[in-house]
């Protein structure tokens, strides 16, 4: 079956450490996301891609970096400079990054801090 | 800039009671409507969209019409199940790039 994985399903921070969520597609898809859910809000985007070795911020990426080496692989790593990090990650995907097109997206990752 | 408001939950029902969820936006241009859902510990999926005014999506008993005239894509379903317990997203997308913007996120708890 076509998906998104994500892992962890959940991760712990310690203060000053860097950690990396993992995503990873098989629906040969073009873009990928990361967006960031804290209860009671809407999904912020952190991070997007539209083609290999090219990505840009979102609207939050402060303390967060991405790299995009492969078509199929998005990782997210959240840096000991992002001071708030408890949150759920959504990463997700969407056939070519255009307009109005529906997004696909992994099961989440929640991420606490010791 | 663009944005979504959804009404605030949690919205408590009875399994077969109506259900009505608001929803309306502010866009510059002509957005797309998305109604996304997400159950307990997973990702969001696509539940239904609409990308004119006049539009009706459709799925598993939820409805939404795209109403330009009063900015509003409002779900609907008219026996709600015990299952759709979930959180509902509205989202819209297509007016400056391609980035999605999303609604807080609407709770509805079904009881049996």
């Amino acid at each position: 079956d076509g998906g998104i994985t994500q892992s962890p399903k959940y991760l712990f921070r310690k203060e000053g450490q860097n950690v990396t969520l993992s995503c990873e597609q098989n629906l040969n898809h073009d873009a990928m996301y990361w967006y960031r859910q804290d209860p009671g809000q809407g999904l912020r985007l952190i991070y997007y891609s539209q083609i290999v070795n090219d990505f840009q911020k979102g609207d939050i990426a402060e303390g967060y970096s991405v790299s995009r080496e492969k078509k199929e692989s998005f990782p997210l790593t959240v840096t000991s400079a992002q001071k708030n990090p408890t949150a759920f990650y959504l990463c997700a995907s969407s056939i070519v990054g255009q307009a109005n097109e529906k997004l696909f997206f992994g099961s989440g990752t929640q991420l606490s801090v010791l | 800039g663009d944005s979504v408001t959804q009404m605030e939950g949690p919205v408590t029902l009875s399994e077969e009671a109506f259900l009505t969820i608001n929803c309306t936006y502010t866009a510059t241009g002509y957005p797309s409507l998305f109604w996304y859902v997400q159950y307990p510990g997973e990702g969001l999926q696509l539940l239904l969209k609409a990308t004119k005014a006049d539009d009706k999506g459709s799925n598993k008993g939820f409805e939404a019409t795209y109403r330009k005239e009063t900015t509003s894509f409002h779900l609907e379903k008219g026996s709600v199940q015990v299952s759709d317990s979930a959180v509902y997203f509205c989202a819209l997308s297509g007016t400056g790039g391609f980035k999605t913007i999303f609604g807080a996120g609407t709770r509805l708890f079904v009881k049996a």
